[in-house]
């Protein structure tokens, strides 16, 4: 059964770029598609983007500007980044595999918070 | 962007008692629709996708219905664990968008 497992800096501070990494275990990273998608109070559930390839991504266009997704099938794992970052990123991070159109299963997810 | 709106906010209901929760897409999405269940301090569970397709392990008293810019979730018999959050998910067009959530409470 695949698993997934967030982790990375619970705290960054403004300006500065976010990164997190997902850990897949329990299955093949190769042959998905990959998401990363984040949930705050305010916006509620956002889809960040999804990587299969790296001519085959896709960003939300109100993050393209500072997002970066990337897999290392190595290690099995993929990985998002975030430039420039506000309050307003504040939020829980999950990543999740892509299945029959939405995400299945989802990581635990990770508190990020942005604060000087 | 396609705009997925839920309704109600909140359902107050009781166990056993059935349970009907709407979503409302900007525009069409055929049967391009998932849900999910949230319990707090958790990740969303996909319980439905297709519109109408229960995801495996899924019990059946969850069932979805609809197509185009209306669908329904419906817990025929509310159990305890299904006190929780729903949220619907568009996947005809990226980016891929989210309702608001309906909270379902005893």
């Amino acid at each position: 059964q695949v698993q997934l497992q967030e982790s990375g800096p619970r705290l960054v501070k403004p300006s500065e770029t976010l990164s997190l990494t997902c850990t897949v275990s329990g299955g093949s990273i190769s042959r998905y598609n990959w998401a990363w998608i984040r949930q705050s109070a305010g916006k509620g559930l956002e889809w960040i983007g999804r990587f299969y390839s790296s001519d085959n991504t896709i960003y939300n266009p109100s993050l393209t500007s500072r997002v970066t997704l990337s897999v290392d099938t190595s290690q099995s794992q993929f990985s998002l980044k975030l430039t420039s970052v506000t309050a307003a990123d504040t939020a829980v991070y999950f990543c999740a595999r892509e299945r029959s159109g939405g995400f299945d299963p989802w990581g635990q997810g990770i508190l990020v918070t942005v604060s000087s | 962007e396609i705009v997925m709106t839920q309704s109600p906010a909140t359902l107050s209901l009781s166990p056993g008692e059935r349970a009907t929760l709407s979503c409302r897409a900007s525009e069409s999405i055929s049967n391009n629709l998932v849900w999910y269940q949230q319990h707090p301090g958790q990740a969303p569970r996909l319980l439905i996708y297709d519109a109408s397709t229960r995801a495996v392990g899924i019990p059946a008293r969850f069932s979805g219905s609809g197509s185009g810019t209306d669908f329904t979730l419906t817990i025929s018999s509310l159990q305890s664990e299904d006190f929780a959050v729903y949220y619907c998910q568009q996947y005809n067009k990226w980016p891929r968008t989210f309702g608001q959530g309906t909270k379902v409470e005893i």
